[in-house]
């Protein structure tokens, strides 16, 4: 079973609105940590945002933040005031306690493009 | 800080030929890995480290071995290149302590095997 899953291959955004990218896990360790990372046309992995198993509260980075929703076992990423230098690809990712050396894995990412 | 840094950043190969991807972080980081994207996909695991002289299998390890014999370097070698391994090539390192630690990336190696 994928571990973790991003269901919007691609999705399209209005300049300025908000926009919630979807992200469901599986795992059966209670420490864990949820990452968001961005990757722009240029290539390179941005970290976004991090969430923890055993945070009460949802993260927030400015305009990200992560909707933690632990029994349903998802971590959206919900961006506000989309701008067009969010055209990206998204990666949702996790570290396990008993993973290959609390290494990440990676969901299947989405292409989010901003109109103008 | 230069962060993490990989070389070569391009790198095209004929089928059959060897070579070795370097990786190097000036972090004093203890945890580093190998991650590889193929096109339109996530990163997967192909080798991780815990430390000078620990290396273990990720998801991926098949056509690649890697060695750490510094806190600083990591490399990743190709023995024998196979257009299955056409890629880009991500070195990442952490510090090891805590899960909400980023993990910070290089920049990529794009490599092509014809």
């Amino acid at each position: 079973a994928q571990k973790i899953t991003q269901t919007q291959p691609g999705m399209f955004v209005q300049e300025k609105e908000a926009v919630t990218l979807d992200c469901t896990y599986d795992t059966s360790d209670q420490s864990y940590g949820l990452f968001w990372y961005k990757q722009p046309s240029s290539g390179e992995m941005i970290f976004l945002i991090y969430q923890g198993s055993y945070d009460e509260q949802n993260a927030t980075e400015g305009r990200y933040s992560l909707n933690f929703q632990k029994a349903r076992k998802s971590a959206n990423l919900v961006i506000s005031a989309s701008q067009l230098g969010d055209s990206a690809m998204y990666f949702c990712a996790m570290r396990e306690l008993g993973n290959a050396g609390n290494m990440l894995t990676f969901g299947g990412g989405t292409r989010l493009m901003v109109k103008p | 800080n230069a962060g993490v840094t990989q070389t070569p950043k391009f790198q095209v190969l004929k089928t059959g030929q060897s070579m070795t991807l370097q990786c190097a972080q000036d972090m004093n980081h203890e945890y580093m890995s190998w991650y590889r994207q193929d096109p339109g996909m996530g990163l997967r695991l192909i080798h991780y480290s815990v430390g000078a002289g620990i290396t273990d299998q990720g998801e991926v390890p098949n056509g690649y071995n890697v060695s750490r014999s510094t806190t600083e370097d990591f490399p990743l070698r190709l023995l024998s290149a196979a257009p299955s391994q056409t890629s880009v090539y991500f070195c990442a390192s952490r510090a090891p302590t805590g899960f909400g630690y980023e993990q910070y990336f290089g920049p990529g190696t794009r490599l092509t095997v014809t």
